[in-house]
């Protein structure tokens, strides 16, 4: 079991360009979640999948964000016309059950810097 | 409102002092509770959860949590802290109740001095 892997590790990016983010977890977990974490706060909850249905989208942070999960396994974050605000770590995790309360297992983040 | 606080932002203990880390809930009900720990370029990784039961929880790497109604309260201790338990740690809750997510604390820095 490799765990949940993100790419990429670093994104550096100029404002108003999107950015696409990738995350794999690990194989036959149901329910994947996004989260933004910002200096100083915890992980801040964003969406989340189970399989590839989208079922909770009202907490992503505005109609720039946008998830996708086409297959049920890998999903990706795209961000459009970033801004500074943005800067942050995008982290993901997925569990094996279907509840949010199953233990959820987080990848080590993509670190998204907007100059 | 309902909230979950770590009221200390950093915290330095001696390598085999005693540690322990504090969270505070605001729920109307008691929601489900958990600890995480963050280490550098690491995932969070969960250490115990809190459902029912017995209010003294057995974690991984010797953390162990009381939960405390009467305190709103869910502790976070360690009777021997190790050098490699530097990391940030996050109280999180999950409001009972169907498709709620969970909501992290802003985290408690742990730094372990020789």
């Amino acid at each position: 079991d490799t765990g949940v892997s993100q790419d990429p590790r670093h994104k550096i990016t100029k404002r108003g360009q999107n950015v696409t983010f990738r995350c794999d977890p690990i194989s036959e977990h149901n329910r994947l979640y996004w989260y933004r974490q910002t200096l100083g706060q915890g992980p801040e909850f964003l969406t989340y999948f189970q399989n590839e249905a989208q079922l909770e989208k009202s907490r992503l942070l505005s109609d720039r964000f946008s998830a996708e999960r086409p297959k049920g396994s890998f999903s990706t974050l795209e961000i459009q016309r970033t801004e500074q605000g943005d800067s942050a770590m995008y982290l993901c995790a997925s569990s094996l059950g279907t509840e949010f309360t199953d233990t959820q297992y987080f990848g080590p983040g993509t670190r998204l810097t907007v100059l | 409102a309902q909230s979950v606080t770590q009221p200390d932002i950093h915290i330095t203990v001696s390598e085999g002092a005693s540690l322990e880390l504090r969270c505070n809930y605001s729920y109307g009900a008691t929601p489900y509770l958990f600890w995480y720990v963050q280490s550098p370029g690491q995932g969070l990784q969960l250490l115990l959860k809190y459902f029912s039961g017995d209010t003294l929880v057995q974690g991984i790497k010797g953390f162990e949590a009381e939960f405390k109604r009467s305190q709103s309260s869910f502790n976070l201790r360690k009777p021997s802290v190790h050098w490699s338990d530097a990391a940030e740690y996050f109280c999180a809750v999950a409001p009972r109740g169907a498709g709620t997510a969970l909501i992290f604390g802003k985290g408690t820095t742990l730094s372990v001095s020789s």
